[in-house]
């Protein structure tokens, strides 16, 4: 979806190490969602944000963080507490109340070296 | 929370068969059942969606059908195509625009 970019495509880190991935949306949306797709499995949801400045949990949001400082921008930190990093990380946004569903990015792949 | 499971893991038809993918869900909160079909390294791409107040929608060769009472719901391809190929997911959520909780995924390989 051109409307939303997920930067850089391919990540590696060091062990130990933190490490942003972007995810920057220009649609207007006010929800943002950060999922981690493990080989061979489905989305697992880390952590979302319905409006700026507000931010909850999903369902494996230990060793990753977030901030919502502004509307467009919805940066997740994987941190070294987050023992197993590697995986494909989806980004989405949507618009609450809407009928519309979520769009997703194209996604960065993050390796461990 | 929402638990969503999908069955079969992988399934492999021929050409012009018709394919069958079956999720069950365990919130009945849950109002919005999407499909998506996602190809290797890229995102998902959303294929078809119900919501709770109807029990079937169609698509060309795509349809999905809900059972909210027993909390299952199924994607249905007709004249499969190789290009139809993939890795499809279900999903479950309160609203359309909400978080998501998705099923394991389906290799669907079509054979020429």
């Amino acid at each position: 979806d051109g409307g939303i970019t997920q930067s850089p495509k391919y990540l590696f880190r060091k062990e130990g190490q933190n490490v942003t991935l972007s995810c920057e949306q220009n649609l207007n949306h006010d929800a943002m969602y950060w999922y981690r797709q493990d080989p061979g499995q489905g989305l697992r949801l880390i952590y979302y944000s319905q409006i700026v400045n507000d931010f909850q949990k999903g369902d494996i949001a230990e060793g990753y963080s977030v901030s919502r400082e502004k509307k467009e921008s919805f940066p997740l930190t994987v941190t070294s507490a987050q023992k197993n990093p590697t995986a494909f990380y989806l980004c989405a946004s949507s618009i609450p109340g809407s009928n519309q569903p979520q769009h997703f990015g194209d996604g960065t792949r993050l390796s461990i070296l | 929370g929402e638990n969503v499971e999908q069955h079969p893991s992988t399934l492999s038809v021929q050409e012009g068969d018709s394919a069958v993918i079956k999720c069950t869900y365990s919130d009945s909160a849950s109002n919005y059942f999407p499909w998506y079909k996602q190809e290797l390294g890229k995102r998902p791409q959303l294929i078809i969606d119900i919501r709770s107040n109807v029990g079937e929608k169609k698509d060309q060769r795509i349809a999905v059908t809900l059972n909210k009472t027993a909390k299952h719901f199924s994607l249905h391809i007709t004249e499969t195509q190789p290009e139809d190929s993939a890795v499809y997911f279900c999903a479950a959520s309160e609203t359309s625009y909400g978080k998501l909780t998705f099923g394991q995924g389906t290799i669907l390989t079509v054979h020429p």
